[in-house]
């Protein structure tokens, strides 16, 4: 199927700093998601995003529908201790059926 | 708020056991989901269920099976359990199509 190229893998940086993630594939998707998984937790949504283009906030969070379909981006501003987990970018294909995939995965670790 | 319950957060089997894990949704979703996760490979799709008594494979059904029996409940077989079947596991459900996934919590399935 088609995939999801998350990156980075993994950040270390300093509380108060701005993050950035992204996610690319070589296939359109009509619905792009981002999703945290804390420690012993499932991944809970964080944007959800809809729309070729759309540009989504949630508190600090930003998130972009990329204008070719074929990415998304996500932002953390002014991050905090409790910014650490693993981000999951997550795009559903035209296809339809319930056809999501999942990026890897980005592991945010912030120090204060 | 949409609450998918995982019966079991952590489950120690041996080789050749048969597993059940269980999963229950309080939100009259239709789609519910069971997927594996393992470190650097994200989430990959066991089975899906988009109603009573139905199933489809997902990208990774070797070795698994699944039962829909009623709308709320969703369980996860491992016929005869095998060490590379160590993972979490993840359930998750939806209210339509590609409409956003709601997780569970997990369970750490370790078979020894």
């Amino acid at each position: 199927g088609q995939q999801l190229n998350q990156s980075p893998q993994s950040m270390f940086i300093q509380e108060g700093e701005d993050v950035s993630m992204n996610c690319t594939s070589s296939s359109i998707f009509n619905t792009w998601l981002w999703y945290k998984q804390e420690p012993g937790e499932g991944p809970v949504l964080l944007i959800a995003l809809y729309k070729a283009g759309e540009l989504t906030s949630n508190g600090r969070l930003t998130a972009q529908f990329g204008i070719t379909r074929k990415d998304s981006f996500l932002n953390i501003s002014a991050s905090i201790p409790s910014d650490v987990g693993i981000y999951f970018c997550a795009g559903v294909t035209p296809l339809g059926d319930n056809d999501m995939r999942f990026g890897a995965g980005t592991r945010l670790t912030v120090k204060p | 708020d949409v609450k998918v319950t995982q019966s079991s957060r952590y489950l120690v089997k041996r080789t050749g056991e048969k597993v059940f894990l269980e999963c229950v949704q309080d939100m009259d979703h239709e789609n519910m989901f069971w997927y594996r996760q393992d470190p650097g490979l994200g989430l990959r799709l066991i089975y899906f269920s988009y109603d009573v008594k139905m199933k489809e494979k997902g990208d990774i059904p070797e070795g698994y099976s699944v039962s829909r029996e009623k709308k709320e409940r969703f369980s996860l077989i491992l016929e005869s359990a095998s060490t590379n079947q160590t993972s979490m596991n993840l359930c998750a459900s939806s209210r339509v199509d590609n409409s956003p996934l709601h997780f569970g919590n997990g369970t750490r399935l370790t078979v020894t």
